[in-house]
């Protein structure tokens, strides 16, 4: 199972928006409806920021907004805040492989 | 509060083994799934297995399977990565992961995250 393609790197000032895609096969990103985005600051753990695409846990903030197109599915935050810098990755269900797989993350950084 | 804590991380040489352990608390343990993700130090994350709440089923990534066996105690609320004939790219923060679906769903979202263990693996 491949790692589903993210951009290396995006940025923004603060008060932006920056968009982040991650792009995957008909066998995980586009087969299903079970992308997640995780945030992970440097040192820590990820923290999982969207499931579903589309849906937010409790707690997170709803400038974090996913969606999905095909076999791509996008992060965007808006109204960007220097705490919002860090590592973000997505995963994807790949059921016909009994597997997951993640991204290959993308640094966020904040002008 | 939900709580995953790992432990077991070392350095290893090159073929040996090591069995990491990850103890679980504030939440209904065997009602979840489990996972063991991975990640190379400045390198991105990367699932390993899975295994089912009544430890009846598990996965592994293709890159792993046959060296690694996951397995749980939920009488010990404890999951458990043995990881044999290790290899230095094998060198990693190993993390346990909880499965945000409850009972039979798995869908690899991974909603609480220990803090790692560190394996490292040299001669």
């Amino acid at each position: 199972q491949s790692a589903l393609t993210q951009p290396p790197s995006a940025s923004g000032s603060p008060g932006q928006s920056v968009t982040i895609s991650c792009t995957g096969t008909s066998s995980d990103v586009g087969g299903y409806n079970y992308v997640s985005w995780y945030q992970q600051h440097p040192g820590k753990a990820p923290k999982l920021m969207i499931y579903e695409v589309t849906k937010r846990p409790s707690g997170v903030p709803d400038r974090f907004s996913g969606s999905k197109s095909g076999n791509t599915a996008s992060l965007t935050v808006s109204g960007l805040q220097a705490e919002d810098e860090a590592d973000y990755y997505c995963s994807s269900y790949a059921g016909s492989n009994n597997s997951g797989v993640f991204g290959t993350g993308t640094k966020v950084t904040v002008l | 509060e939900v709580q995953l804590v790992e432990s077991g991380g070392a350095v290893v040489q090159p073929g040996g083994s090591l069995r990491l352990s990850c103890a679980a608390s504030g939440f209904t343990f065997d009602d979840y799934a489990m996972h063991w993700v991975r990640q190379a130090p400045g390198k991105g994350l990367e699932w390993v297995s899975l295994i089912s709440w009544d430890g009846g089923t598990t996965y592994y990534a293709a890159s792993w399977k046959g060296r690694f066996t996951i397995s749980r105690d939920n009488s010990k609320n404890s999951l458990y990565l043995q990881m044999n004939s290790l290899r230095p790219e094998d060198t990693a923060l190993y993390y346990c992961a909880k499965e945000f679906y409850f009972g039979s769903g798995t869908y690899y979202t991974f909603d609480y995250w220990g803090q790692g263990t560190l394996v490292t693996v040299s001669s």
